[in-house]
């Protein structure tokens, strides 16, 4: 099972500020970056966030990363229905000889 | 433009060794900083990361995996090969490969992030 816990849905309307957090511990989160991956249904999942807040190219500044002791969170301002699909953060955990663990993903609907 | 590509759907048999081959332009696996992983995806399941092959040829795999787990690379011919052996039917699952990049000012194998994603590749394991 995954290390890094995430709620399994938010939903949102148009416009609106969603937001998913991404819950680890000191051996992950805590003592590496966080990225995360947008995944469309069907799809491979695209990265969004790199190095806990930012955005490769192309990805639009209504993404925004943030990290504070074991947490993550991936905000989505100004909603938009192509945004729905489901999200995962991930990081590199230091335990159990390394690994890199993803979190338990998040659906985003908008309604 | 970076890009990197799996083989059609696949179907093994029970306690068969699964082979994909991973193909890739774009970069060289021969540059420091640079790095290829495999990461799965069994049906309505999460992301599950496999291993990862850096540019100096080392190598880190899924620790519950390790056993049965082998990553290679042809860096003349462009490709990264996963060989998992005594494949299950939980082992079904859509396998991706990814490009991995080291941030900049960074040292060690935790300072790499995946950027660029093939499509992926269904591997059915069935009798």
């Amino acid at each position: 099972q995954s290390v890094l816990t995430q709620p399994p849905s938010a939903s949102g309307t148009p416009g609106q500020r969603v937001t998913i957090s991404c819950s680890g511990s000191s051996s992950n989160i805590g003592s590496n970056t966080v990225n995360w991956f947008q995944q469309l249904p069907g799809t491979a999942p695209k990265l969004l966030i790199y190095n806990n807040s930012q955005r490769p190219s192309g990805v639009p500044d209504r993404f925004s990363g943030s990290k504070s002791g074991t947490s993550a969170s991936l905000a989505i301002s100004g909603l938009q229905s192509e945004d729905e699909a489901d999200y995962y953060c991930a990081a590199w955990d230091d335990s159990l000889n390394a690994l890199y663990v993803f979190g338990t993903g998040t659906k985003v609907t908008v309604l | 433009q970076i890009t990197l590509e799996e083989p059609g759907p696949t179907l093994v048999k029970p306690t068969q060794t699964l082979t994909l081959t991973c193909t890739f332009s774009g970069f060289s696996l021969s540059t420091s900083g640079e790095g290829v992983g495999w990461i799965r995806q069994s049906p309505g399941e999460a992301l599950e990361w496999l291993g990862i092959i850096y540019w100096d040829d080392d190598k880190r795999y899924r620790p519950s995996l390790k056993s049965r787990l082998t990553i290679t690379t042809d860096t003349s011919k462009n490709l990264v090969v996963l060989m998992m052996t005594n494949m299950d039917p939980v082992d079904t699952a859509t396998y991706y490969c990814a490009h991995s990049r080291r941030l900049p000012r960074c040292n060690g194998g935790n300072c790499y992030y995946f950027d660029f994603w093939g499509r992926g590749t269904l591997v059915t394991v069935s009798s």
